[in-house]
């Protein structure tokens, strides 16, 4: 079975711009879920969607968003870029159950300069 | 508020020695589950072991074992017969049962093995 797909691995944007990532889950997953890494705030999570549905989200701005499709690909966008956004994003995919664990993926590095 | 602290930024330890890294966390719930996670420098984060707060049985996976003290709120890993490959970074993770899938992490240890 494969794992849980991030695209692209590493990124560069330039402050003001927005961006796009992605991620594929395990099949037959159907919660989707981002964090952010970063070396000051470590890994904070960003929000999870299960079903289409954004189930819960971390404290950030409104500038960070995400959706789910109906096959359970999620995509997370953040908008005018900061240089504080720069980090690592990862992407965790599970069955949604209390008991599934969360399988992650590779992250996509951004850097914004 | 849930927290999860780390308090050892980096351990080292010998081949094949044992090694203990230490977690402890904050919660107000009965009912929650707890991870250990490795992140190499591929960056994926691995699950190496997880403990249901209802078990009081210490979870074990192979080498991998946990000391996990509900009262005290207490979560570590031990690691027997260290591996050059055990070599990364481990991040303490408390998952409320209750709600969406959320993972409060720890700040992490990045463990060295030294050969």
């Amino acid at each position: 079975k494969a794992g849980v797909t991030q695209t692209p691995r590493y990124l560069i944007k330039t402050r003001g711009q927005q961006v796009t990532l992605s991620c594929s889950p395990i099949s037959g997953h159907r919660s989707v879920s981002w964090y952010q890494q970063t070396p000051g705030q470590g890994l904070q999570f960003l929000f999870e969607y299960f079903s289409e549905t954004q189930r819960n989200k971390g404290n950030f701005p409104g500038r960070f968003s995400g959706r789910q499709f109906s096959n359970s690909r999620s995509e997370m966008n953040v908008s005018t870029l900061e240089l504080g956004d720069s980090a690592l994003y990862l992407c965790a995919s599970s069955l949604g159950g209390r008991n599934s664990p969360l399988h992650f993926g590779n992250g996509t590095r951004l850097t914004v300069t | 508020a849930q927290t999860v602290t780390q308090s050892q930024p980096e351990m080292s330890v010998q081949e094949a020695e044992t090694v203990t890294l230490s977690c402890t966390y904050d919660t107000s719930e009965s009912d929650y589950y707890l991870f250990w996670y490795k992140q190499p420098p591929s960056r994926q984060m691995i699950l190496v072991i997880r403990q249901e707060a209802y078990k009081q049985q210490n979870a074990t996976e192979n080498r991998f074992s946990v000391n996990f003290q509900k009262a005290a709120k207490s979560f570590s890993l031990k690691i027997s017969d260290s591996q050059l490959g055990d070599a990364a970074m481990y991040f303490c993770a408390l998952l409320l049962t209750q709600g969406a899938q959320k993972l409060v992490f720890g700040q992490g240890t990045r463990l060295t093995i030294n050969p």
